[in-house]
């Protein structure tokens, strides 16, 4: 297994409250990348990084700002959580290789927002 | 607007029989696709990836196809196993960087 962790695995905050998740990654790779999970929807992306300080936007990132200051720890803030930021959390890496790209999952952290 | 769909919510299979899961896609410009298996309050699982220059990537019982003028690819899994029971998602990146997934088919193998 890919060695990612986030934390926390569960949380319980209220509207208005800032939250920040930890993702950490042992595998050295250049790419980390936030999605969030919710019914009908699939797997969103957030934001990513490419790289130590930098990142971008990805097709939800309204409402959430990221960080990567080391190469193995990228962080999501919600700066004011609200009840549509409740949702299942998860942190991916990859590493761009020659051919087909592979990107590996943490296990998720369950978000809600009351 | 969804990019990558697949239109299966949910299949069923007998155990040993071939299973067929399927994801389109609409923008052009995807050059990479994969799939992943996700069991429940797990993250996802990477399964298999191909790239748009070939038609056809193999590992053990799985396979992806890939029909770049149709924009269509499938994940064959050959024989199906209780233990592949799961939700399956097909993603899709226009460059290996940035990925996007379908809304997922929930396969359940019946013994």
């Amino acid at each position: 297994d890919a060695g990612i962790t986030q934390s926390p695995r569960h949380k319980v905050t209220e509207t208005g409250t800032p939250v920040t998740l930890r993702c950490h990654q042992t595998e050295n790779h250049r790419y980390m990348y936030w999605y969030r999970q919710d019914p009908g929807h699939g797997l969103r992306l957030i934001h990513y990084s490419y790289g130590v300080k930098d990142t971008d936007k990805g097709e939800v990132s309204d409402g959430y700002s990221v960080s990567r200051s080391k190469t193995e720890d990228f962080l999501l803030t919600l700066e004011s959580a609200t009840s549509s930021q409740t949702s299942v959390y998860f942190c991916a890496i990859s590493e761009k290789l020659a051919g087909a790209p592979e990107q590996y999952f943490g296990p998720g952290t369950r978000l809600t927002v009351t | 607007d969804q990019q990558v769909k697949q239109n299966s919510p949910s299949l069923s299979v007998q155990e040993g029989r071939i299973s067929i899961l399927n994801c389109d896609y609409t923008n052009s410009m995807f050059d990479y696709f994969l799939w992943y298996k996700k069991y429940p309050a797990e993250g996802p699982t990477f399964l298999i990836s191909i790239s748009s220059i070939k038609d056809k990537n193999e590992d053990g019982r799985f396979t992806v196809f890939l029909n770049k003028s149709a924009k269509h690819l499938s994940l064959h899994i050959v024989p199906s196993q209780p233990g592949d029971s799961a939700v399956y998602f097909c993603a899709a990146s226009p460059t290996g960087n940035q990925f996007y997934f379908g809304t997922g088919t929930s396969l359940t193998v019946i013994p």
